[in-house]
């Protein structure tokens, strides 16, 4: 089975900040990496797929990257309706998700 | 428009046994891969299994947290993915959800609004 390794599980950041969230996956997975958005009480959403391939919809200021194991999610400026969690997801072999990072405002 | 809805999630004793439906619309059901997800009260997302569609096999996979006790089966022809889960465990509460494969991927690209379970005495 693939692990996946997400961090940090909670990361405290302020409108206008510039916040990366990793992802290492236990093999690799080569790009089959998906990010989702979930907020309270909500079912998660899709915000992209093949590690940087974003959703129709999703802002630019979100932006994927890596390969491998390695993987970042990164938001360039902070709005406040970026504060979610999120997660990671290999899909390279059966599926495996991430623990998940909670967005939290400063 | 892609629609996914969860059904029959219930307050049920340890040991019992529960079925969760999931009824999908706007699509073609039989030409896509269907997975079910848990979210335990507070916790992460958990991948369960799924369920490829015929043309590709119609193999299906399962977390092994869950092998031996879930099955996943599908209905093409009523547009419903199910999900029997047996010998229920207060572990298992959480919100269920049945997500549609995109292509050959199986990333969740289309989500239901989830269905409860809860497992107590």
């Amino acid at each position: 089975d693939i692990q996946m390794t997400q961090s940090p599980s909670t990361l405290s950041a302020s409108v206008g900040d510039r916040v990366t969230i990793t992802c290492r996956a236990s093999h690799i997975i080569f790009t089959r990496l998906a990010w989702y958005q979930q907020k309270p009480g909500k079912a998660p959403q899709l915000l992209m797929s093949e590690v940087f391939n974003l959703e129709r919809g999703v802002p630019s200021r979100f932006s994927g990257s890596g390969s491998g194991t390695e993987f970042t999610l990164t938001i360039s400026s902070l709005q406040p309706d970026d504060f979610a969690s999120y997660y990671c997801q290999q899909y390279h072999s059966d599926n495996t998700f991430g623990q998940g990072t909670k967005l939290e405002i400063k | 428009e892609v629609q996914l809805v969860e059904s029959g999630g219930d307050l049920v004793q340890p040991g019992r046994s529960l079925r969760l439906s999931c009824t999908a619309s706007g699509f073609t059901f039989g030409d896509f891969g269907m997975n079910w997800v848990r979210q335990a009260p507070g916790k992460g997302l958990e991948w369960l299994g799924f369920t490829r569609d015929k043309a590709s096999g119609g193999a299906i996979e399962y977390a092994a947290s869950v092998k031996g006790r879930f099955t996943i089966s599908r209905d093409d022809s009523k547009s419903v993915a199910y999900l029997q889960m047996n010998s229920l465990r207060t572990e298992d509460t959480a919100v269920y959800y049945c997500t549609r494969w995109t292509g050959g991927f199986s990333y969740g690209s289309y989500w239901g609004q989830g269905t409860l379970v809860t497992v107590s005495s």
